[in-house]
């Protein structure tokens, strides 16, 4: 299964853009690139999803590589309720796979 | 809608004791999954459902047992505790397994065993 490999942490000030990083130089060329958040105490919810082309949605953007072997979220303007773990998962267009992971994902620190 | 629903919120077990942790969706989803999240660590899946009538295990399933008692509900069973199992579980659903859905979650049950 492809792998993705993202920061253990990172911080961001109020009010600014946030570049949340994802390798992964295994993807296959039918996997869906997904990203979620976990607020604290709470279960996961979904962000965005692509598949080749960049994606906007309200609460973030999707970039892609052109290469696929990596994709950047953009949180256009943090805010203190951003503050969440951020998971970049790759979804198998084989519908026999769903032996889906979360990795450890990218804890993001807002700073007032 | 109240989308994915989870009880209990919070439970305590002694080792060995059985319990049953309930999942239901108001959202005519065909797949629903439980799975597991220990601290400091990301979700791994335990067993999942395609479709009512069917389950599969998934990464983590010794000492769990599943039933799809319906569309709506997914049940997870722990017929004898283990301190092991302490984690946080989560229930999700998707409208079906076609890659580019999305999962929702439910709140998640802690559990406790001592």
């Amino acid at each position: 299964d492809a792998k993705t490999t993202q920061p253990n942490s990172m911080e961001s000030n109020e009010e600014e853009p946030v570049h949340l990083p994802c390798n992964h130089s295994t993807i296959s060329g039918t996997d869906y690139i997904h990203w979620y958040r976990q607020l604290p105490s709470q279960g996961p919810e979904y962000v965005i999803h692509g598949l080749t082309s960049n994606v906007n949605n309200r609460m973030a953007s999707l970039a892609i590589a052109e290469d696929r072997k990596s994709s950047t979220l953009i949180l256009h303007r943090a805010t203190l309720r951003d503050a969440a773990v951020y998971y970049c998962i790759l979804r198998p267009f084989d519908f026999g796979n769903e032996k889906l992971t979360f990795g450890t994902g990218t804890r993001l620190t807002i700073i007032p | 809608n109240a989308g994915v629903t989870q009880t209990p919120k919070f439970q305590v077990l002694k080792t060995g004791q059985s319990m049953t942790l309930q999942c239901a969706q108001d959202m005519n989803h065909n797949s629903m999954y439980w799975y597991r999240q220990d601290p400091g660590m990301g979700l791994r899946l335990i067993y999942y459902s395609a479709s009512e009538g069917t389950t599969d295990k998934g990464e983590v399933p010794n000492g769990y047992n599943v039933s799809r008692l319906n569309k709506r509900e997914f049940s997870l069973r722990l017929e004898s505790a283990a301190p092991s199992q302490t984690s946080v579980y989560f229930c999700a659903s998707r409208e079906d397994r076609r890659a580019n859905n999305e999962q929702f979650f439910g709140p998640g049950t802690r559990l406790t065993v001592l």
